[in-house]
């Protein structure tokens, strides 16, 4: 059975402050790791990540992929309000299945 | 508009009875899913399909069956045998079958069992 792991489960810190969340994966004919924000229903896509060690970034976020130790970060420089939500990352297979982790919750402060 | 319409939002319902939530899309996507949440938890597969007339199980299929008898719909039934059925369902699609990448997801539907 696939399966994906997310840590911390939660975490809280203060508008300004850094935030790493890590992503592990046990998945049968890997194909793509997927990262997504949810705030209130349906989560929005952040990034796709298919290569090894090709960090992809959008303002404030980036992600990476190792493919070696099967696992990826999400990384969140200069936190705000608006960043709180739950993060979700899920490992996609080659025939079109995907599995959920189970999501890191992150609270920012002001 | 483009995209995946849910219906019902919400849905309140007996103890013992089917009800089926609907998923619509309009993105000329071949990929549907169906996942269930849980307060504050990850999304979990319930059945996905890749084309027509053809679907998967996922990793919670017990007690739920579905159907693709055409490319934009991908109904969810959601029968007595699922012992705990209070969750939020979303159902998502992916333009290509086979191609694991960005899914698109609908607004979910809650589910409350009285």
């Amino acid at each position: 059975e696939d399966k994906v792991v997310q840590s911390p489960l939660s975490l809280v810190v203060h508008e300004g402050d850094t935030v790493t969340l890590n992503c592990s994966y046990e998945v049968t004919n890997f194909r793509s790791l997927l990262w997504y924000k949810q705030e209130k229903k349906a989560p929005t896509f952040l990034f796709m990540l298919t290569s090894s060690g090709i960090e992809k970034k959008s303002g404030r976020l980036s992600s990476i992929l190792d493919k070696k130790e099967l696992s990826s970060i999400l990384n969140i420089t200069a936190t705000q309000t608006g960043d709180s939500a739950i993060y979700l990352c899920a490992g996609g297979t080659s025939y079109g299945k995907l599995t959920f982790g189970q999501g890191t919750i992150l609270t920012v402060h002001p | 508009d483009g995209g995946i319409t849910q219906s019902p939002k919400y849905l309140f319902r007996k103890e013992g009875q089917n009800v089926t939530l609907s998923c619509e899309q309009n993105l000329n996507h071949d990929a549907m899913y169906w996942y269930r949440q849980d307060p504050g938890q990850g999304l979990r597969l319930i059945y996905y399909s890749q084309i027509v007339n053809d679907f998967q199980k996922g990793d919670i299929a017990e007690g739920y069956s579905v159907s693709r008898e055409k490319k934009e719909s991908f109904p969810l039934t959601v029968t007595s045998a699922q012992k705990n059925p209070t969750a939020f369902y979303l159902c998502a699609t992916s333009w290509r079958a086979g191609n694991t990448g960005e899914l698109f997801f609908g607004e979910g539907s809650r589910l409350t069992v009285l």
